[in-house]
């Protein structure tokens, strides 16, 4: 079993859907938590950061980490063809170490 | 968000030779810098932990002396693939730790390296 699972997708929305991501994990001494997204050919780009459980939201984006769950989501809400992109869900165990990364999610919004 | 920039974006080189890739943190220090490698369509995969003045930890598969890490600096940290041949031909992303306590790492855009 892997120490971290994502669906791959592809994932296809109509603009305006609300969307939802989400990954599993194993290790329950993750504490760090976070979501990248990353468009094709380019870095992966932080969007939220989630420390232990709990919600957070930033304009059209809300992550859930469940850690009782081992299970984190990320809702997009109303959707825009620009969200079209791979996203990444990552975590660790302690501050300053490596990110054990999740495969990523293809995301099509279409209009 | 902190600004994490690489240098080149995009290298071609012949097989035999060696290519060295830039890490710099623009905006801040950071002590642990990492360096990944992505084939097309597949996640980022650990290559080694740079930390500043001593020497990179590297993952289990990763060849030190192939892939030579030097983290000279608090904002630098350079990726050296020596003698490249072409299945060394990936997407190289580094990233840096704000440090601080947190755990929020920011990513370069990464260096795009075909080896012919």
């Amino acid at each position: 079993q892997k120490e971290v699972e994502q669906d791959p997708g592809p994932l296809s929305v109509p603009e305006g859907a609300i969307v939802s991501l989400n990954c599993t994990y194993s290790n329950s001494a993750f504490q760090y938590f976070m979501w990248y997204r990353q468009y094709s050919r380019k870095g992966p780009e932080l969007l939220m950061y989630t420390y232990s459980s709990g919600n957070k939201e930033d304009g059209r984006f809300t992550a859930q980490v469940d850690k009782s769950s081992k299970y984190i989501s990320l809702f997009i809400r109303d959707s825009q063809p620009s969200d079209s992109a791979t996203y990444l869900c990552a975590m660790s165990d302690q501050a300053g170490t490596a990110l054990i990364f999740g495969k990523g999610t293809t995301l099509s919004v279409s209009s | 968000g902190a600004v994490v920039s690489q240098h080149p974006s995009r290298v071609i080189c012949k097989s035999g030779t060696s290519v060295k890739i830039e890490c710099r943190s623009l905006d801040f220090q950071a002590t642990t810098m990492f360096w990944y490698r992505q084939f097309p369509k597949q996640s980022l995969m650990l290559m080694a932990t740079s930390n500043e003045g001593s020497k990179a930890t590297y993952e289990q598969g990763v060849e030190k002396d192939k892939f030579l890490i030097n983290h000279a600096s608090l904002t630098l940290s350079t990726l050296t693939v020596t003698s490249a041949h072409p299945e060394d031909s990936s997407f190289y992303i580094c990233s840096a730790n704000t440090g601080g306590g947190e755990e929020t790492q920011y990513f370069g855009p990464g260096t795009r390296l075909l080896v012919l």
